[in-house]
């Protein structure tokens, strides 16, 4: 497709169960994001991706919260053993050009609707 | 300190009129970028305009331009001749230079406006 794709779109987790989020960036693309939107908030920065290295993690809010793109394409974002402060829209982004360009324009999918009842 | 501060939650506008959504933002990078995301409902989150923190003329595309006040660290997104299809959350976003201590490639965004464009 044209644009980055996430699955799925609507997740509904028991609390404690163990989630995977999928991210399929516009092809070629170097860089990648991972935002948590919570409910009337704006997009929070969880982490980077340049290619296959994860160049920062810094905004992963627990240890429960694990991502990974090993071939520097498709990314995916795990949580373990969820809580309900984790229910959020969990969206993906991804730029062509590396992320120290300034006007580098980040690319949003649609994003994951995590639920945790 | 709230990095980007949008302070309207809501704003209405009748279609075909202007309308202006404010954005102040916090930094003490001299090299930063600005940026307005639009967010429908499908949850998508759409670039609408780029400003520069050394750009000396306000950007503008198409229906949209940024009314950038550097002084007063304001970069307010003033959408044209509304159109229904504008109904939808409005983000401003920066990212800051790599003097800030921190990355330079993650967007910091405010907590958004609600547009809704009236017939």
């Amino acid at each position: 497709g044209a644009g980055v794709s996430q699955s799925p779109r609507y997740k509904v987790a028991k609390r404690g169960q163990d989630v995977a989020l999928r991210c399929d960036p516009i092809s070629g693309h170097v860089s990648l994001f991972w935002y948590q939107q919570a409910l009337g908030q704006g997009p929070e920065f969880l982490t980077y991706f340049q290619n296959e290295a994860q160049l920062d993690k810094s905004g992963l809010p627990s240890d429960r919260f694990f991502a990974e793109r090993p071939e520097g394409s498709v990314s995916t974002l795990k949580i373990q053993r969820t809580q309900q402060e984790d229910s959020a829209v969990y969206l993906c982004a991804s730029s062509l050009a590396q992320g120290g360009l300034m006007n580098t324009e980040a690319f949003f999918g649609q994003g994951t609707r995590l639920t945790v009842v | 300190a709230q990095k980007i501060t949008q302070t309207q939650p809501g704003m209405f506008v009748q279609e075909k009129e202007a309308v202006t959504l404010d954005c102040t933002y916090d930094t003490s990078d001299q090299s930063y970028g600005l940026f307005w995301y639009k967010q429908p409902s499908s949850g998508e989150m759409i670039f609408l305009i780029y400003q520069g923190s050394y750009d000396e003329q306000n950007a503008t595309e198409g229906r949209y331009s940024l009314n950038f006040q550097k002084a007063r660290k304001s970069a307010n997104l003033v959408i044209s001749a509304s159109q229904l299809g504008d109904s939808a959350m409005y983000f401003c976003a920066m990212r800051e230079g790599k003097n800030s201590g921190g990355s330079n490639y993650k967007l910091t965004f405010g907590k958004g406006t609600l547009l809704t464009v009236n017939p």
